[in-house]
């Protein structure tokens, strides 16, 4: 099983700042099948990114991925009010699906 | 628009079993699977397998082997899955969530998740 693991645990930035958060898998990403999701309290995951580095539909291009391999990478590059959430990364290349612990995006 | 509907809260006793449903429209079921996962107090997110809405194929997380079985009834275009021999730990949100099986391969949909509370 790949473990995903999120860094940093806490996120605690102003609105307009830049966000960069960290996934880093145990194994390699295979085909870099390796997505990215917001969670807000109450309410379900939303995919904001797949492949590593396609944003899903009606994504704001503030979002964007990259990585390949064992390591990647979430920016946002400018906070918006409702980007403060959760974080999640999740890889798919092979089973057990696994999701990393998150990343809280607090407001400073 | 797509949409995921799941059933209501559950409140079981330790050793019970529960099924939740998950019915789908807006596209097309045979097309996608459903996959399900779950979040505990305050945990991450926790995938336990998937139905393939084509056909009856599943796989689960070994974690869940032998306690869980997912199915799908095509004529309502609806998903369950039912967790067996339930334990304290078990108490979570249960989601269920399509994956884009032409294109991202992601869960591109979600239900608005399950409340299972396991408590004697």
């Amino acid at each position: 099983e790949i473990v995903l693991t999120q860094s940093p645990g806490t996120l605690s930035l102003s609105p307009g700042e830049r966000a960069t958060l960290s996934c880093r898998a145990s194994q390699s990403v295979s085909r870099s099948y390796l997505g990215w999701y917001q969670q807000k309290p109450g309410q379900a995951p939303r995919l904001l990114i797949y492949g590593a580095s396609s944003r899903a539909t009606g994504i704001p291009d503030r979002f964007s991925g990259s990585g390949s391999g064992t390591d990647f990478t979430l920016t946002i590059s400018r906070l918006e009010p409702e980007d403060f959430a959760v974080y999640y990364c999740q890889q798919y290349g092979s089973s057990p699906r696994t999701f990393g612990q998150g990343t809280k995006v607090e407001i400073k | 628009q797509v949409q995921l509907v799941q059933s209501g809260a559950e409140v079981k006793k330790p050793g019970a079993s529960v099924k939740v449903s998950c019915k789908t429209s807006g596209y097309t079921f045979t097309n996608h699977a459903v996959h399900w996962v779950r979040q505990a107090p305050g945990q991450r997110l926790e995938w336990m397998g998937w139905v393939n809405g084509g056909n009856d194929g599943t796989d689960y997380s070994r974690k869940f082997q032998g306690r869980v079985t997912m199915t799908r009834d095509a004529s309502a275009s609806t998903v369950y899955m039912e967790l067996s021999s339930l334990r304290s730990e078990d108490t979570a949100v249960y989601f269920c969530s399509r994956v884009d099986s032409s294109g991202s391969y992601s869960h591109d949909y979600w239900g608005q998740g399950t409340l299972v509370t396991v408590s004697s």
